[in-house]
C-alpha cells in the first residue's frame, strides 16, 4: 500500500528566509502525482504546488518549489523569502489509482511557523 | 465564485442520530470523494465517485453512506452517529482522472462535526 511520510511535525522559520519541509513516499507505480497542500487555520486545504511523476523538471510556483527525487522517493517543499502569511499546516500527498481506487493518501502534515 | 461547497460547516450530534452532509460543485468535476481528518492521521479518504451513478468505498466507509445521482452532488449520510466519528470532513472534487492537464483536486472548506 502507497504510504506518505512527512517527518518533520513542526518546522519554525524566520520571515524572509528559506525553509524546506520533507516528504517521502513509497508505491510501486511508475506514473502518479504528488501534492503538497497548504491549511492554514481557516481549515481551507489550498493546493501549493503537484508534480508529476514523468516530468523529470521540478515544479515551480512564485516562491514555491519542489525537489522531486524519483528514484529515492523524495518529494521536498522549499519556500523561498518565507512571508507571516505561509504559517500553516502543509500535507505532502500522493496520488494513486492502485488497485482500481482514485485517491489522494496524504501525510500526517508539517506545521509551519514563521517568525516576525 | 466556483468551487466546491459544503454545508453545514458546524454540526453538533448525539449518538444515534442520522444526517447528511452536503457538497455540491460547479467545475463539472467527474471525480468527487470525502475524506475525514483527525489530529495526527492526516486526511483518509471514505467514499469516493468517478461520476454519477457511481460510487465506491474509500479506506474508512463503515458508517458512512453516498450516492451521486447528479454530477454537481455528492452528500454523505451518517447512518446512526457515533462518538468516533468525531472529526474534520472535506469533500473534494476533481476533472476526470484520464486527463492530466493541471490535474488537481479542489476541496471544500470543510464540516467540524461533534458527536456527543
Amino acid at each position: 500500500a502507497q504510504t506518505v511520510t512527512q517527518s518533520q511535525p513542526e518546522m519554525s522559520v524566520q520571515e524572509a528566509e528559506t525553509v524546506t519541509l520533507s516528504c517521502t513516499y513509497d508505491t510501486s507505480e511508475s506514473d502518479y502525482y504528488l501534492f503538497w497542500y497548504k491549511q492554514p487555520p481557516s481549515r481551507q486545504m489550498i493546493l501549493v504546488i503537484r508534480q508529476e511523476a514523468y516530468k523529470q523538471q521540478n515544479a515551480t510556483e512564485n516562491r514555491f518549489s519542489v525537489n522531486f527525487q524519483k528514484a529515492a522517493k523524495s518529494f521536498s517543499l522549499k519556500i523561498s523569502d518565507s512571508q507571516l502569511g505561509d504559517a500553516a499546516m502543509y500535507f505532502c500527498a500522493y496520488r494513486t489509482t492502485q488497485g482500481g481506487s482514485e485517491k489522494l493518501v496524504f501525510g500526517k502534515g508539517t506545521k509551519l511557523t514563521v517568525n516576525p | 465564485n466556483a468551487g466546491v461547497t459544503q454545508t453545514p460547516k458546524f454540526q453538533v450530534l448525539k449518538t444515534g442520530q442520522s444526517m447528511t452532509l452536503q457538497c455540491a460543485q460547479d467545475m463539472n468535476h467527474e471525480y468527487m470523494s470525502w475524506y475525514r481528518q483527525d489530529p495526527g492521521m492526516g486526511l483518509r479518504l471514505i467514499h469516493y465517485s468517478v461520476g454519477a451513478g457511481i460510487t465506491d468505498q474509500g479506506e474508512v466507509p463503515n458508517g458512512y453512506n453516498v450516492s451521486r445521482s447528479t454530477t454537481e452532488d455528492f452528500p454523505l449520510r451518517l447512518l446512526s452517529a457515533a462518538p468516533s466519528q468525531t472529526s474534520v470532513y472535506f469533500c473534494a472534487s476533481a476533472r476526470d482522472q484520464f486527463l492530466t492537464t493541471n490535474y488537481g483536486y479542489t476541496f471544500g472548506s470543510g464540516t467540524r462535526l461533534t458527536v456527543v
